[in-house]
């Protein structure tokens, strides 16, 4: 499978623990961006990068969230100090880098629950 | 700042009768639209999109959405249902910058 790669798929964890999550984007793909999906809600914008660089964040991404791409490939981020309100749905995306009219795939995203 | 709105939450048919998703958009400038679908356990997927020229664009499956720039529409339709289009339908509207703005989605029940 070619496709966007999430891993773990479910994430289960304590209120006040630190998780990561990875994200392998289509290999030719130089832009990765990731959402979040709460129940009830479409996936909100949290963070995008090209190649290496984080060129834009939401509102949404607060100083306990970090992510990264090193390498211009796979991505991670990182909840610190996790809370109740942090549980939902964490997507992947990527596309190629064509300017306005390229679209995105997802991943299958991984689901964090905090209690 | 730009915002998508889906008008039906639910929408439940039988098979073979037609469908009309409502999205409607915030944005004056120049938009990408797209319409992704999500069916039960799958990822999100890419039915359709439209970045300009005939408003009127064919997706996979035999889905296809109409731009009205005059409305900010981009309405999903289908003239004939199947069991297997039960999913969620999320709208979404790329304008100034790059991240893709999404409608809350609407849930579509097919009966056989």
């Amino acid at each position: 499978d070619t496709g966007v790669s999430q891993d773990p798929r479910h994430k289960i964890t304590k209120r006040g623990q630190n998780v990561t999550f990875r994200c392998d984007p289509i290999s030719e793909h130089n832009r990765l961006y990731w959402y979040r999906q709460t129940l009830g809600q479409g996936p909100e914008f949290l963070t995008y990068f090209q190649n290496e660089a984080q060129l834009e964040k939401s509102r949404l991404l607060s100083d306990r969230f970090s992510a990264e791409r090193p390498k211009g490939s796979f991505s991670t981020l990182e909840i610190q100090r996790t809370e109740q309100g942090d549980s939902a749905m964490y997507l992947c995306a990527s596309s190629l880098d064509g300017g306005m009219n390229t679209e995105a795939f997802f991943g299958q995203g991984t689901r964090l629950t905090v209690v | 700042a730009q915002s998508v709105s889906q008008h039906n939450h639910h929408v439940i048919l039988s098979e073979a009768a037609s469908l009309e998703l409502g999205c409607n958009y915030s944005y004056g400038g120049t938009v990408n639209l797209f319409w992704y679908v999500q069916y039960p356990g799958q990822h999100l997927q890419l039915l359709l999109k439209y970045f300009s020229g005939d408003p009127l664009v064919k997706g996979i499956k035999g889905f296809e959405a109409e731009f009205i720039k005059s409305k900010f529409s981009f309405n999903l339709r289908k003239p004939s249902v199947q069991w297997s289009d039960t999913a969620e339908y999320f709208c979404a509207v790329r304008g100034t910058g790059t991240a893709l703005i999404f409608g809350k989605g609407t849930t579509l029940s097919v009966s056989s």
